[in-house]
């Protein structure tokens, strides 16, 4: 089956600084990867979609000078959290889908939980 | 209410019972899919419903859509302890639009 790996699982960093996130597709190409955040007992809210080789759409209210993200190929998309504040921290997900596959089932990534202190 | 509406918010049963939750949504779908959730990890992907159908089956799962009422439910039966986790529908549109999701249920299976 189709398997997106994320990286890192948690992370701690102190305010101010940034924070790679990867979401890699591994047996599949994800033509377009997702990502999302979740606050605490709240349902996920899609941030941004990545498509390789072009720009982030981002949704509204997000700001994309501050949420960083790089679909550089099929495999892999990237999100930074640029200067980072307690308020960033959240558990981010991500998800990928191919043309392949459609829409028939996105799959996601575990996640990762940034703490910012 | 918002695309994607679960209900109940939280539910708790015996373990060997069964467990249903709803969902309910706006706008016209292509299909509708079940999530679950561990809590702090990742989302799995349960099952899919197409538009055109109206139930389906898969293991312990039941889903059904009712596109007259935008409505859909799932139910797990003979629940078990390792059954509890948050549970989202999310509906999808289209090509890859968005995905909506809800705001989940939160189900307990007491041992």
């Amino acid at each position: 089956g189709a398997v997106v790996s994320q990286h890192p699982s948690r992370v701690i960093c102190k305010s101010g600084t940034s924070v790679k996130i990867e979401c890699r597709s591994l047996d599949f190409q994800a033509t377009t990867m997702f990502w999302y955040r979740q606050f605490p007992k709240q349902s996920l809210m899609l941030m941004a979609t990545s498509n390789e080789g072009s720009k982030a759409t981002y949704e509204q209210g997000v700001e994309k000078d501050k949420f960083l993200i790089n679909h550089a190929s099929l495999t892999l998309s990237t999100l930074t959290v640029t200067s980072a504040h307690p308020e960033d921290s959240s558990f981010y997900i991500c998800s990928a889908a191919s043309a392949d596959r459609g829409n028939y089932g996105y799959t996601f990534g575990s996640g990762t939980r940034l703490t910012v202190v | 209410s918002q695309q994607g509406e679960e209900d109940p918010q939280a539910l708790s049963i015996q373990e060997g019972e069964n467990a249903t939750m709803n969902c309910s949504y706006k706008t016209s779908i292509n299909n509708l899919q079940w999530y679950r959730q561990n809590s702090g990890r990742g989302l799995v992907h349960l099952i899919l419903i197409r538009s055109n159908e109206r139930e389906k089956h898969s293991g312990r799962l039941r889903v059904t859509l009712d596109t007259s009422k935008k409505s859909s439910s799932l139910l797990i039966t003979a629940s078990r302890a390792a059954d509890t986790a948050s549970y989202f529908c999310a509906t999808f549109s289209g090509g890859y639009q968005k995905v909506t999701f809800g705001i989940g249920t939160k189900l307990q299976v007491i041992p």
